[in-house]
């Protein structure tokens, strides 16, 4: 079946640590996105990608990194910059036409140890 | 930017009842209008969208409506179900292929 598979689903991260979150698609699609949802909030966007080795920033994307080297991957580092990092992460793809739905992964929960 | 506002943000109904959210949104210029439930532990699922050529969409027991002029637009689901308990999230979009959506709707279906 074709869809989003992020990884690991939760996850833990020490004082001035890195962590990568990873996100695959078999959707073949070409735009792909990292949101942050933090509890009774919206989705907020950190970064997108709408195309291989070309990606921008979103609303929040101080603290974070992203490399996009295959159409079917697109990993988020939370890097130690990161103030504030526990949140549920979410990856969406779609077709990078106008108005195409985004469709979601399962998530990522990171805390703070 | 585009700002999206939803209410209430915390909505029960008796099963069977029908279950309406609003959402508001500040662009004149969005066209695309995207709801999605998301269940406790997963990601959010699309579960209907409306683009800004027409005024309303239904799908089985779910229909939007949208009005262009106030700014609104609004999720009904009739003949509401134990399992329709969740968080539905609203969107919108000027077509940049960006979302803004909104805090979100708790509904809670009582049995």
């Amino acid at each position: 079946d074709g869809g989003i598979t992020q990884s690991p689903k939760y996850l833990f991260r020490k004082e001035g640590q890195n962590v990568t979150l990873s996100c695959e698609q078999n959707l073949n699609h070409d735009a792909m996105y990292w949101y942050r949802q933090d509890p009774g909030q919206g989705l907020r966007l950190i970064y997108y990608s709408q195309i291989v080795n070309d990606f921008q920033k979103g609303d929040i994307a101080e603290g974070y990194s992203v490399s996009r080297e295959k159409k079917e991957s697109f990993p988020l580092t939370v890097t130690s910059a990161q103030k504030n990092p526990t949140a549920f992460y979410l990856c969406a793809s779609n077709h990078p036409y106008s108005n195409q739905p985004q469709h979601f992964g399962d998530g990522t929960r990171l805390s703070i140890l | 930017g585009e700002n999206v506002e939803q209410h209430p943000s915390t909505l029960s109904v008796q099963e069977g009842d029908s279950a309406v959210i609003k959402c508001t949104y500040s662009d004149s210029a969005s066209n695309y209008f995207p709801w999605y439930k998301q269940e406790l532990g997963k990601g959010p699922q699309l579960i209907i969208d409306i683009r800004s050529n027409v005024g309303e969409k239904k799908d089985q027991r779910i229909a939007v409506t949208l009005n262009k002029t106030a700014k609104h637009f609004s999720l009904h689901i009739t003949e509401t179900q134990p399992e329709d308990s969740a968080v539905y999230f609203c969107a919108a979009s000027n077509g940049n292929n960006r979302l803004a959506f909104g805090k979100g709707n708790q509904v809670v279906v009582i049995p």
